[in-house]
């Protein structure tokens, strides 16, 4: 059965701080792992990673894939309080189906 | 370009109760798919589709029926509603292929309530 675990579960942090958000997995034909930010409403796409190694960045945030040791991590440096959601982390198997982890619940503080 | 619409955005039912949760999306994509959220455990996969007249069960099909007879509607059944189907339901709809494959696109959800 495939599984995603993310690490930690919530996270309270000050402003300016620099997070890391773990996602480990178990599955199937792997496809792709993709991260998410949810803020009370519809999750938003953030990153696809395909390939071990290769960083995928946007602005603060940044991803990188380890196929070896089936884990990603997310990082986000010079922590906002708009950056407080939940991130949740997803892997596709070659039938073209997603599971979900539980999501890291991040608060930044002012 | 609307994106993913989901109809409605709030709903009770009565136990035993049937009722279908619409989904649609025009932005031509092949791959769609309807999930729940209930708190604590993430986005489970209900059903999904990879393009109209294919359907596929997800990790929590039971009690749902799925249909997809054209690329931009994805509707999904409840049957004969319990309360443990109390949750958000999201639709989701992707490419398969291409420079933007599986940026999955979210409706902005459906609250049901099954008193």
């Amino acid at each position: 059965e495939d599984k995603v675990v993310q690490s930690p579960l919530s996270l309270v942090v000050h402003e300016g701080d620099t997070v890391t958000l773990n996602c480990s997995y178990e599955v199937t034909n792997f496809r792709s792992l993709l991260w998410y930010k949810q803020e009370k409403k519809a999750p938003t796409f953030l990153f696809m990673l395909t390939s071990s190694g290769i960083e995928k960045k946007s602005g603060r945030l940044s991803s990188i894939l380890d196929k070896k040791e089936l884990f990603s991590i997310l990082n986000i440096t010079a922590t906002q309080t708009g950056d407080s959601a939940v991130y949740l982390c997803a892997v596709e198997n070659s039938g073209y189906a997603l599971n979900f982890g539980k999501g890291t619940s991040l608060l930044v503080t002012p | 370009n609307a994106g993913v619409t989901q109809t409605p955005k709030f709903q009770v039912l009565k136990t035993g109760q049937s009722m279908t949760l619409q989904c649609a999306q025009d932005m031509n994509h092949e791959y769609m798919s309807w999930y729940r959220q209930d708190p604590g455990m993430g986005l489970r996969l209900i059903h999904y589709s990879v393009g109209a007249g294919i359907t596929d069960q997800g990790e929590v099909p039971n009690g749902y029926n799925v249909s997809r007879s054209t690329t931009e509607d994805f509707p999904l059944r409840l049957l004969s509603a319990a309360p443990s189907q109390t949750s958000v339901y999201f639709c989701a709809s992707s490419l398969l292929a291409g420079e933007y494959y599986n940026e999955q696109f979210f409706g902005p959800g459906t609250r049901l309530t099954v008193l």
